[in-house]
C-alpha cells in the first residue's frame, strides 16, 4: 500500500492566521482526500483532490476557508484560512489502495490548535 | 444517504477479555466494509476489510464477518491485550456509481482501554 508523509504533525497557531498542510505520497494516486477529526468525534470529509481540477467540497466546507492544491499525482496542500479555535481538529490526508475495496490508505494527521 | 453506527464507548475490559465492539450500517449501494483503528497520537490504520456478503476479514486476532442480511460489521477478539487500546472506527465505502463513489463514512468511533 501507498506510504504518505503528512507535515506538520502539529502546531499551536494564532487565531486569523493560516496554516498549510502537505501530504506526500510515494506512488502516484488518481484521487486524494482531506478529513477533519474535531476532538472526540468521528473523521468527517472535507475534500476530494484530483489532480488536474478542482477540489470538490463536501457539504459545509467552502473553497475560501479550506483552498486545496494538487500539483501532481503525487502531492497535494490543504490551507485552514482565516484560523478560528473551532478549527482546532486533526487534519488528515487519504489515498486509495490498490483499487479501492482494499480499503484507503491514511497520513499520520496533523494535530492543530488554534488560541 | 449512507451511514454507520457503533456501539456507544468508551469500552473498559481487562486483559485476556473477550472484545465485541457491534457496527451496523445502512447503505444505497452495496457497500465495502472497513475497521480502522487509531492508536494514540496516531493516523488510522486499516484493520480489517470484507467487501462481499459473509466474507470474514481478519488481522491481528481481530475477525469481522460482512452480514447482509442484519446489515452489520461487527469487530470480535477473542483475548485483548493492553497494546489494543485505542480508538476503533468501523467504515463503508460504496463501490460503484452514485455522488458517494470512492468516500468513506465512517461510524462515530469506540473508545477501548484494556487494564493489566
Amino acid at each position: 500500500s501507498a506510504v504518505i508523509s503528512q507535515k506538520p504533525s502539529r502546531d499551536i497557531c494564532q487565531r486569523g492566521t493560516s496554516l498549510t498542510i502537505q501530504c506526500q505520497v510515494d506512488s502516484q494516486v488518481t484521487m486524494m482526500f482531506w478529513y477533519r477529526q474535531q476532538p472526540g468525534q468521528s473523521l468527517t470529509l472535507i475534500a476530494t483532490a484530483n489532480q488536474g481540477s478542482e477540489a470538490t467540497y463536501e457539504s459545509g466546507f467552502v473553497i475560501d476557508k479550506f483552498p486545496i492544491s494538487r500539483p501532481n499525482l503525487t502531492f497535494s496542500t490543504l490551507t485552514v484560512s482565516n484560523m478560528s479555535p473551532e478549527d482546532s481538529s486533526i487534519y488528515l490526508c487519504s489515498v486509495e489502495g490498490v483499487g479501492r475495496i482494499y480499503g484507503y490508505t491514511f497520513g499520520s494527521g496533523t494535530r492543530l490548535t488554534v488560541v | 444517504g449512507n451511514s454507520v453506527t457503533q456501539m456507544e464507548g468508551p469500552v473498559t475490559l481487562s486483559e485476556e477479555a473477550f472484545l465485541t465492539i457491534n457496527c451496523t450500517y445502512t447503505a444505497t449501494g452495496y457497500p465495502s466494509l472497513f475497521w480502522y483503528v487509531q492508536y494514540p497520537g496516531e493516523g488510522l490504520q486499516l484493520l480489517l476489510k470484507a467487501t462481499k456478503a459473509d466474507d470474514k476479514g481478519s488481522n491481528k486476532g481481530f475477525e469481522a464477518t460482512y452480514r447482509k442480511e442484519t446489515t452489520s460489521f461487527h469487530l470480535e477478539k477473542g483475548s485483548v491485550q493492553v497494546s489494543d487500546s485505542a480508538v476503533y472506527f468501523c467504515a463503508l465505502i460504496i463501490g460503484a456509481g452514485g455522488t458517494s463513489y470512492g468516500k468513506l463514512t465512517f461510524g462515530q468511533g469506540t473508545i477501548l482501554t484494556v487494564h493489566p
